[in-house]
């Protein structure tokens, strides 16, 4: 199947910095990506949807100007973390499909995200 | 709006017992339904998928089918193994595979 990429896995970052995250389909193209947010032991809390090339669509209660999706080409969508805080520590979730009639999203491995 | 509703955990099992985790969803249309499963400290797999009514998915050892008449998908298998062990969500999504929908998920523990 597909391929999804997110990086980094583990970081831990100072309150007050920003985390960049970055998610790629190495081997096809996604016009939409999504981010996920998952708090420990519940279920994925869709963020928002990335589109390349506009602005990305978030949730509502989502905070668009502290969580910053880039969305610069067709395999790379970025989330950033602006000035984070320890509420922000959570497991972070990249998802994309391959769209022409194939369903399934492909998810990437996750970020776990710890902010001190 | 569309929605699943999945069986609340945590379930423990006896390694070799009969697994079910209940899915029942509301949507419009027809929309395709998966089994993803998370490992810890890992993202989401697929672990099985069926994309339209009648449809049976299955993938080492686990089943689901779509039954549209009870709009439900629950997931089986047989006998378990300590590898089993992992968080199982049930999710759909409409008809463009744009938008998902997830059930809370459910924590299998499985002990030897």
């Amino acid at each position: 199947g597909a391929v999804v990429s997110q990086h980094p896995s583990r970081v831990i970052c100072k309150s007050g910095t920003s985390v960049k995250i970055e998610c790629r389909s190495l081997d096809f193209q996604a016009t939409t990506m999504f981010w996920y947010r998952q708090f420990p032991k519940q279920s994925l809390m869709l963020m928002a949807t990335s589109n390349e090339g506009s602005k990305a669509t978030y949730e509502q209660g989502v905070e668009k100007d502290k969580f910053l999706i880039n969305h610069a080409s067709l395999t790379l969508s970025t989330l950033t973390v602006t000035s984070a805080h320890p509420e922000d520590s959570s497991f972070y979730i990249c998802s994309a499909n391959t769209g022409f009639g194939h369903t399934e999203a492909f998810f990437g491995q996750g970020t776990r995200l710890t902010v001190v | 709006g569309d929605s699943v509703t999945q069986m609340e955990g945590p379930v423990t099992l006896s390694e070799e017992a009969f697994l079910t985790i209940n899915c029942t969803y509301t949507a419009t249309g027809y929309p395709s339904l998966f089994w993803y499963v998370q490992y810890p400290g890992e993202g989401l797999q697929l672990l099985l998928k069926a994309t339209k009514a009648d449809d049976k998915g299955s993938n080492k050892g686990f089943e689901a089918t779509y039954r549209k008449e009870t709009t439900s998908f629950h997931l089986e298998k047989g006998s378990v193994q300590v590898s089993d062990s992992a968080v199982y969500f049930c999710a759909l999504s409409d008809v463009t595979g744009n938008q998902f929908y997830f059930g809370t998920g459910t924590s299998l523990t499985v002990i030897p």
